[in-house]
C-alpha cells in the first residue's frame, strides 16, 4: 500500500518570503501522479500543482514549483513570493495509475503567511 | 462553469440515524469520488463511481454506501450513524477519474451527537 508522509505539521513565514513544504511517499509502482492540494478555511480542496512520475522535469505553476526526486521518493513544494492568500492547509497526494485510481493523502501542513 | 456542488453544507444527526449526502459534479465529469476527512485519520478514500458503477472502494464498513445517477450526480449514504462518523465529507469529480486530478467540492460537515 502506498503511504504519503508530510513531516511538517505547521509552518509560518513572512509575506514575500519563499517557503518549502516537504513530502515523501512510499510505493513500489512506477507509474503514478503526485499532487499538491491547498485547503483554505472555505474547506474546498484546490489543486495547486501536479507531477507525472515519468517526467523528469519539475512542474511549475506561477509561484509554485516542485522538486521531484523519484529515486528518493520525495516531492517538495516551493512557494515563492508568498502571499497572505497562501495561508491554508497543504496536502501532498499520490495516485497510482494502475489498479484503484484513488488519491492517497498525507496528513497535511498548516501554512501561515504573516503580514 | 459551475464547480462541484455538495449539499447540505452542514448536518447534525443522532446516533443510529442514517444520512444521505449529495454531490453534483462539474458538467461533463463522469467520475465522482468521496473522501472522509477527520482530524485523527486525515483524508481517506471512500469510493469512486464512474458512469453509474462503483469502480473503486476504500476500506470502510458496509454502512457506507453510495450511488451515481445517469446525470453523474452522486449520493452517499451512511446508515446506523456512530459518533466516529462525524467528519467532513468531500466529493471530487473528474472527467474520467484519472490523471488530471480531481476538482473538489466544499464538503458536507456531518456531526453525529
Amino acid at each position: 500500500a502506498q503511504t504519503v508522509t508530510q513531516s511538517q505539521p505547521e509552518m509560518s513565514v513572512q509575506e514575500a518570503e519563499t517557503v518549502t513544504l516537504s513530502c515523501t511517499y512510499d510505493t513500489s509502482e512506477s507509474n503514478y501522479y503526485l499532487f499538491w492540494y491547498k485547503q483554505p478555511p472555505s474547506r474546498q480542496m484546490i489543486l495547486v500543482i501536479r507531477q507525472e512520475a515519468y517526467k523528469q522535469q519539475n512542474a511549475t505553476e506561477n509561484r509554485f514549483s516542485v522538486n521531484f526526486q523519484k529515486a528518493a521518493k520525495s516531492f517538495s513544494l516551493k512557494i515563492s513570493d508568498s502571499q497572505l492568500g497562501d495561508t491554508a492547509m497543504y496536502f501532498c497526494a499520490f495516485m497510482n495509475l494502475q489498479g484503484a485510481q484513488k488519491l492517497v493523502f498525507g496528513q497535511g501542513t498548516r501554512l501561515t503567511i504573516n503580514p | 462553469k459551475a464547480g462541484v456542488t455538495q449539499t447540505p453544507r452542514y448536518l447534525i444527526k443522532t446516533r443510529g440515524q442514517q444520512v444521505t449526502l449529495s454531490c453534483s459534479p462539474i458538467s461533463g465529469h463522469r467520475s465522482v469520488s468521496w473522501y472522509q476527512q477527520t482530524p485523527g485519520q486525515g483524508l481517506q478514500f471512500l469510493f469512486e463511481y464512474f458512469s453509474e458503477t462503483q469502480r473503486n472502494k476504500g476500506n470502510f464498513p458496509g454502512r457506507f454506501s453510495g450511488r451515481q445517477f445517469s446525470n453523474s450526480r452522486s449520493e452517499m449514504n451512511v446508515s446506523t450513524l456512530e459518533l466516529g462518523d462525524s467528519a467532513l465529507y468531500l466529493c471530487a469529480s473528474s472527467r474520467d477519474g484519472s490523471n488530471y486530478g480531481y476538482t473538489f467540492g466544499s464538503g458536507t460537515r456531518l456531526t453525529v451527537v
